[in-house]
């Protein structure tokens, strides 16, 4: 049984250029979470979405952040025209329809570097 | 909106105990949980309180006082692989969604 898998692992992108992170949930799983981290803090909420809808994007910048979940394939969070400052590791988890009586499992990550 | 406040840092020996703290405020309130994260990998989860009381789980505890909105994880017996960033986490009853503290980073020193 799978783990939250996310992928690429790594990324390097150029300022100005399009990121597209990918996320697959656990199997069973309908709900996804995004988060974003910097060296030595905390996980910054984004979105949480279920299939085909987006529950919660209190966390997403107004511009350029977007994020999806569709009925088939993975959840995809994409940044357009990335700046320095969008360097981070963001971390996406998956859960049941409710996290509310369970645990929620983080996949490895992506690492995005903006050069 | 959403706050947690967690120490940033605790430093213990191994074999002993500690305490993490965290103070939550949030305008909706389900229930508060606590991840463990290594090195910047993945966080798992440790433990999970919707009601007041104690939860323990082999060498870790999790205390939650809802009319405090306070809760604390305790971990007893340290070892070196306890070594790591703790994240306490409130679940939101109005959305449902996640929001974490900034983490306590704990160093057990042999």
């Amino acid at each position: 049984n799978a783990g939250v898998m996310q992928n690429p692992r790594h990324l390097v992108r150029r300022r100005g250029q399009e990121a597209r992170l990918r996320c697959s949930p656990m199997k069973g799983h309908s709900h996804v979470y995004w988060y974003r981290q910097l060296p030595e803090e905390g996980l910054k909420f984004m979105v949480y979405l279920q299939k085909e809808n987006i529950i919660d994007e209190s966390g997403m910048p107004k511009e350029r952040f977007s994020a999806e979940f569709p009925k088939e394939g993975p959840s995809i969070l994409r940044i357009q025209q990335v700046v320095r400052g969008d360097s981070a590791a963001y971390f996406c988890a998956s859960s049941p329809p409710t996290v509310r009586d369970t645990e929620a499992f983080f996949g490895q990550g992506t690492r995005l570097t903006v050069v | 909106g959403q706050s947690l406040e967690q120490p940033s840092e605790v430093t213990a020996v191994e074999g002993a105990i500690v305490q993490i703290n965290c103070t939550y405020q949030t305008s909706g309130f389900y229930g508060l949980s606590w991840y463990q994260q290594h090195d910047g990998g993945a966080p798992t989860f440790l433990s999970y309180n919707a009601l007041d009381g104690l939860e323990e789980t082999g060498r870790f505890s999790s205390f939650l006082s809802r009319s405090d909105s306070y809760g604390y994880l305790l971990l007893q017996e340290l070892q070196m692989k306890d070594s790591a960033s703790y994240f306490c986490a409130v679940i939101s009853s109005n959305t449902g969604k996640l929001i974490f503290g900034q983490g306590t980073t704990l160093q057990v020193k042999p």
